[in-house]
């Protein structure tokens, strides 16, 4: 089965632009990843699922600040000019080949 | 705009079985490709994927929680349900139904206490 390897913590300044990693374990690094954000207080939300190539597809209404992108097992969100409200929790979830879903420990981004 | 809504008991007695519903409105969830899951996230922790039933009826669930979790669907309803039993502290946590990726209900809190 998968693993997801995310760091625990990140910051940027605001108005820049922040890349957070999700590693893959070795074996799976053709996998489907999708990323969520989870705001303090609030229900996680759906923001991109990214393959292998790079292609991803965002969800209804997310900012085009936010972008994805691949290289070999890690998977990237980008987020460029860094608002206060980006301030949250990232996860990072697949699915395996017996279609269990994994997710990430999730990475907690402060905007400074 | 498809929307999800857990609703439940928020107290369980330990030893019990917690039960939860998720209602689907905005779409059907007998809609083919879909998976309809429940996941929880205790506090301060990350998110836990407990297990989903998928559009065919089919089930998948954690291993670390399989022998206690049943997921069932009522299509006339359009919603679907979390049973997990024998309840400890440990399961205390916010439980959310979810189309799998996509959409997310808003969660609520369950809290295993005597």
């Amino acid at each position: 089965q998968p693993v997801l390897t995310q760091s625990s913590s990140a910051s940027a300044s605001l108005g820049s632009s922040v890349k957070l990693t999700c590693t893959l374990s070795s074996g799976h690094s053709s996998y489907i990843i999708a990323w969520h954000q989870q705001q303090p207080g609030k229900a996680p939300r759906y923001l991109m699922k990214l393959e292998g190539s790079g292609s991803y597809n965002k969800g209804s209404g997310v900012p085009d600040r936010f972008s994805g992108s691949s290289s070999g097992a890690d998977r990237y969100l980008t987020i460029s000019n860094l608002q206060s409200e980006d301030e949250a929790d990232y996860y990072c979830e697949t699915w395996d080949s017996n279609t269990r879903v994994v997710f990430g420990g999730g990475t907690k981004l402060t905007v400074l | 705009q498809l929307q999800l809504q857990e609703s439940g008991s928020g107290l369980v007695k330990p030893s019990q079985t917690l039960s939860l519903t998720c209602a689907v409105s905005g779409g059907s969830i007998s809609s083919g490709g879909y998976s309809w899951s429940w996941i929880r996230q205790p506090p301060g922790k990350g998110l836990e994927w407990i297990g989903y039933i998928y559009h065919s009826g089919s089930t998948y669930y954690n291993p670390s929680l399989k022998s206690r979790v049943t997921i069932s669907v009522d299509r006339s309803k359009n919603q679907f349900s979390l049973k997990l039993s024998s309840v400890t502290a440990a399961d205390t946590a916010v439980y959310y139904c979810a189309r799998d990726p996509d959409y997310w209900g808003q969660g609520t809190l369950v809290t295993v206490s005597s």
